[in-house]
């Protein structure tokens, strides 16, 4: 079956612009989950969504929210963007408990120039 | 809150010896425990997991983990390295979050070397 899809891989952006990434959970899979990867900080979670809904959240700013539709496909949307949010943005997807663990997606890597 | 501890931010070992990466968690009970491998330029997939029962889990590719609740430990192992092996390793914790959704916080990661 097929994996977690994310879209696009790359992109270059400049401060001050916002970007939208794109997340295609695995099919059945109600839960998407993203997360900020960077050598410095590691991976930190950002939010989590469930039937359209966030349930939970982690400690980013505004700038930085999402949404899920009907179908499970989920987006993130970063706005006034800042050079510190260069990183790979990876997106999880999960049957509804936590005790199933994540299929990753192959993540995007942002770069803020 | 939970939190985890990978102690190792890399770890060295010849093809054929002992894989021994080491992880230590706070969490409220129970723990929902992790173990993630990611190859450069990829996601993380999943090893292994830990949820109830049996203690020692096994996972893909060879490697186990023991969940010692007296330790707070959930050390991964594999009896013998090879060169695929190579990789950034996660452990991770998982939370029921208080709005019933979950969070999963992860470790730094270890960086494991294999050389031939």
């Amino acid at each position: 079956k097929a994996g977690v899809t994310q879209t696009p891989r790359y992109l270059i952006k400049t401060r001050g612009q916002q970007v939208t990434l794109s997340c295609s959970p695995i099919s059945g899979h109600r839960s998407v989950s993203w997360y900020q990867q960077t050598p410095g900080q590691g991976l930190q979670f950002l939010f989590e969504y469930f039937s359209e809904t966030q349930r939970n959240k982690g400690n980013f700013p505004g700038r930085f929210s999402g949404r899920q539709f009907s179908n499970s496909r989920s987006e993130m949307n970063v706005s006034t963007l800042e050079l510190g949010d260069s990183a790979l943005y990876l997106c999880a997807s999960s049957l509804a408990r936590t005790e199933y663990g994540y299929t990753f997606g192959s993540g995007t890597r942002l770069t803020v120039v | 809150a939970q939190s985890v501890t990978q102690l190792g931010s890399h770890v060295s070992v010849s093809e054929g010896a002992l894989v021994l990466l080491r992880c230590n968690y706070s969490s409220s009970v129970p723990p929902y425990l992790f173990w993630y491998v990611q190859y450069p330029n990829q996601g993380l997939q999943l090893l292994l997991k830990y949820t109830t029962g049996a203690t020692l889990v096994k996972g893909i590719n060879g490697f186990e983990a023991e969940f010692k609740k007296s330790e707070t430990s959930f050390h991964l192992t594999k009896p013998s390295a090879h060169m695929s092996d190579a990789a950034e390793y996660f452990c991770a914790v998982s939370d029921r979050g208080s709005t019933g959704g979950f969070k999963t916080i992860f470790g730094a990661g270890t960086r494991l070397f294999v050389k031939a």
